[in-house]
């Protein structure tokens, strides 16, 4: 069964300053790594996402960097603000069962003013 | 506005009964999935439809049972079978690469 490990499952970052969250995956049916946000109550949203043809990719104050030989990628939040509190997934699409995106557990991350 | 919608958004089921979720979407997805999420667990694939009529088994698959006879819908039977079926299920479609997700729908087994 494809794994993904996602570190670390909690994260308390004072305001302004860096939050970083990582990934490591077995096997991918596609290169395409996205990040989820997720609030309390509602749905995940795509929040950045990379195409390994890069090693980095960044949005704002998100980043992702990506280690292909590894099989790892992360997610940086610069200047981190309490509206960032939230959970945060990374995910692998698999052909394990047919094509389907795998999440980590995921990493609830609070910003602290 | 284009989009997913779950419903009902809450739900309430007493042990030994089936419930039915329901799951829309017209964004014109070929492709869509169920996940269920638990604390600490993050999201797990129940089922999921590449196309109309067909569906295949995620990896908690035992306990529900879904349908694809439209497009637009993707709805999620949880059974009796199912031995903790307290949990928020997530609903979503594909576009390519990503995922769109409905708001979700909170089930609770009295």
């Amino acid at each position: 069964q494809q794994q993904v490990k996602q570190s670390p499952q909690s994260l308390i970052v004072q305001k302004g300053g860096i939050s970083i969250i990582n990934c490591a995956y077995e096997n991918t049916a596609f290169d395409y790594f996205p990040w989820y946000q997720q609030f309390p109550g509602k749905g995940p949203a795509l929040l950045i996402a990379i195409r390994p043809d890069v090693s980095e990719k960044k949005e704002g104050r998100f980043t992702i960097s990506f280690n292909k030989s590894a099989k790892q990628f992360s997610l940086h939040i610069m200047d981190s603000q309490p509206g960032d509190s939230a959970t945060y997934f990374c995910a692998v699409w698999t052909l394990q069962a047919g094509t389907a995106l795998i999440f980590g557990k995921g990493t609830t991350l609070s910003v602290s003013s | 506005d284009g989009g997913i919608t779950q419903s009902p958004k809450y739900l309430f089921r007493k042990e030994g009964q089936n419930v039915t979720l329901s799951c829309e979407q017209n964004l014109n997805h070929d492709a869509m999935y169920w996940y269920r999420q638990d604390p600490g667990q993050g999201l797990r694939l129940i089922y999921y439809s590449q196309i109309v009529n067909d569906f295949q088994k995620g990896d908690i698959a035992e306990g529900y049972s879904v349908s694809r006879e439209k497009k637009e819908s993707f709805p999620l039977t949880v059974t009796s079978a199912q031995k903790n079926p307290t949990a928020f299920y997530l609903c979503a479609s594909k576009a390519t690469g990503e995922l769109f997700f409905g708001e979700g729908s909170r089930l609770t087994v009295l």
